[in-house]
């Protein structure tokens, strides 16, 4: 199975700083399509995850602007340019390239 | 909007049958491009995938789980089920039903249900 390590495991933020999470896969996510199958999810406290990024960069559907996605190969990176209050949850990035999919371990977002 | 709905009992005897049924409404199952999966969480842990079924009814699943795991589509009711046999209380955890939207067979999880806590206790 395709291992996802993600860092740091937690991270407290004061409201309008940025915050970053790294994400490392042990096999490359680039399929020979060109595409990159990486994806992030928030969690937030009580729900169920929900989709914040496909292919390593592009935005889902209503999620704002001040969260971006980097990354290649084996080493990707969420970053939010300012966050707020209602981006406390865990994070997790996960492969979609093997069949048999795996998620990173989460990283949780707190507020200072 | 497409939305998930799991059912099912929250408390299953060890070496018993786990049986969830997942609910889609706002689309229909019964359409390709999407995966009809099955992921779980234990408590305080990760995500964990356990597997999926498409319209035509092929499905696969996480081969430690596949000896036990049963994945079934009612393209009547517009509904999946997980048959998860022979459970112990490792298998307690919140198991959630997720849309994963797939071109060429891959993509992401873009719905998911609120998820159902499983409890596994004699």
């Amino acid at each position: 199975d395709i291992v996802m390590t993600q860092t740091p495991l937690s991270l407290s933020v004061t409201p309008g700083q940025p915050a970053s999470i790294s994400c490392k896969s042990s096999q490359s996510l680039l399929q020979t399509d060109g595409k990159t199958y990486l994806y992030w999810y928030l969690q937030k406290p009580g729900q169920s995850p929900h989709l914040l990024m496909y292919e390593v960069s592009s935005r889902f559907s209503g999620v704002p602007d001040r969260f971006s996605g980097s990354g290649s190969g084996t080493d990707f990176t969420l970053k939010i340019s300012r966050v707020e209050a209602e981006d406390v949850g865990i994070y997790y990035c996960m492969q979609g390239i093997h069949p048999r999919l795996t998620f990173g371990g989460g990283t949780k977002v707190e507020i200072k | 909007q497409v939305q998930l709905q799991e059912s099912g009992p929250g408390l299953v005897k060890p070496s018993q049958t786990l049986s969830l049924t997942c609910t889609v409404s706002g689309g229909s199952i019964n359409s390709s491009g999407y995966y009809w999966s099955w992921i779980r969480q234990h408590p305080g842990k990760g995500l964990e995938w356990i597997g999926y079924i498409y319209y035509s009814g092929s499905s696969y699943s996480s081969p430690s789980l596949r000896s036990r795991v049963s994945i079934t589509l009612d393209t009547s009711k517009n509904q999946f089920s997980l048959n998860l046999s022979f459970v112990t209380a490792a298998d307690t955890a919140v198991y959630y039903c997720a849309r994963r939207a797939v071109v060429g067979g891959k993509g992401p999880f873009d719905y998911w249900g609120q998820g159902t806590l499983v409890t596994v206790s004699s």
